[in-house]
């Protein structure tokens, strides 16, 4: 079973648009984690979000944790090719009785 | 490139066998992570090593081992293996043994079990 959630499963954008993925947790989040994947490689680390209400940005990737760090959202500005991936959340899940878990993954494509 | 290295890239063996993995992690990182990823179950996390210690276990079967050795490269032992073991295997590295923080991964190794 998923502990992370994340909509939408798949998204197809133009290029320059705005975009935003959303992770979902029913659990408080003691550390949440943004990171890319090509398709087949390893995951490249984008960003870490510990305190509730806390927001970062990266370039034209801004990610935020939610008051009640149950929800985290990535926004990407204007979107470019180099975007394109699989964006996965990730969580320190120590109440799950695990210790980390990663969220299914969203799949981005960004047509030029 | 993360600096965290993976040996081989691809493997291919048949049901029954035994493979093991190998990751050298960052130079300075403490702590290894393993993972595995298939398309029913997505990224699952195995088991971590800090300074030679198992630190934390997740969904690793029994069938499954990890060591971590004194110059902190880790294996992971994947024994009496069955089609479903097919998948990518990720090694990540990170500096502390907690599990906060940046983890780097490693390139994977790609299993399939015929």
């Amino acid at each position: 079973s998923q502990e992370l959630e994340q909509s939408p499963q798949s998204l197809i954008v133009q290029e320059g648009k705005n975009l935003t993925i959303n992770c979902t947790s029913s659990k408080t989040l003691y550390g949440l984690y943004w990171y890319k994947q090509k398709y087949g490689e390893g995951l490249i680390f984008l960003m870490m979000l510990q305190k509730g209400g806390e927001e970062k940005s990266h370039e034209k990737i801004t990610a935020k944790l939610d008051e009640k760090k149950q929800q985290s959202s990535l926004h990407i500005t204007a979107s470019q090719p180099s975007h394109a991936g699989i964006y996965l959340c990730g969580a320190d899940t120590r109440n799950y009785g695990q210790n980390f878990v990663f969220g299914p993954g969203t799949r981005l494509s960004v047509l030029p | 490139d993360s600096g965290v290295t993976q040996t081989p890239k691809h493997l291919i063996t048949a049901t029954g066998q035994r493979v093991t993995l190998r990751c050298s992690p960052r130079s300075g990182d403490l702590s290894v992570y393993w993972y595995q990823q298939s398309l029913d179950q997505g990224l699952q996390f195995l088991i971590q090593y800090y300074n030679g210690e198992e630190r934390a276990k997740g969904n690793i079967l029994e069938r499954f081992s990890a060591q971590q050795f004194p110059d902190l490269h880790s294996e992971l032992n994947l024994s009496s293996l069955e089609l479903g073991d097919s998948a990518l295997y990720f090694c990540a590295s990170s500096v502390t043994g907690s599990r906060a923080g940046e983890q780097f991964f490693g390139p994977g190794t790609r299993l399939t079990v015929l």
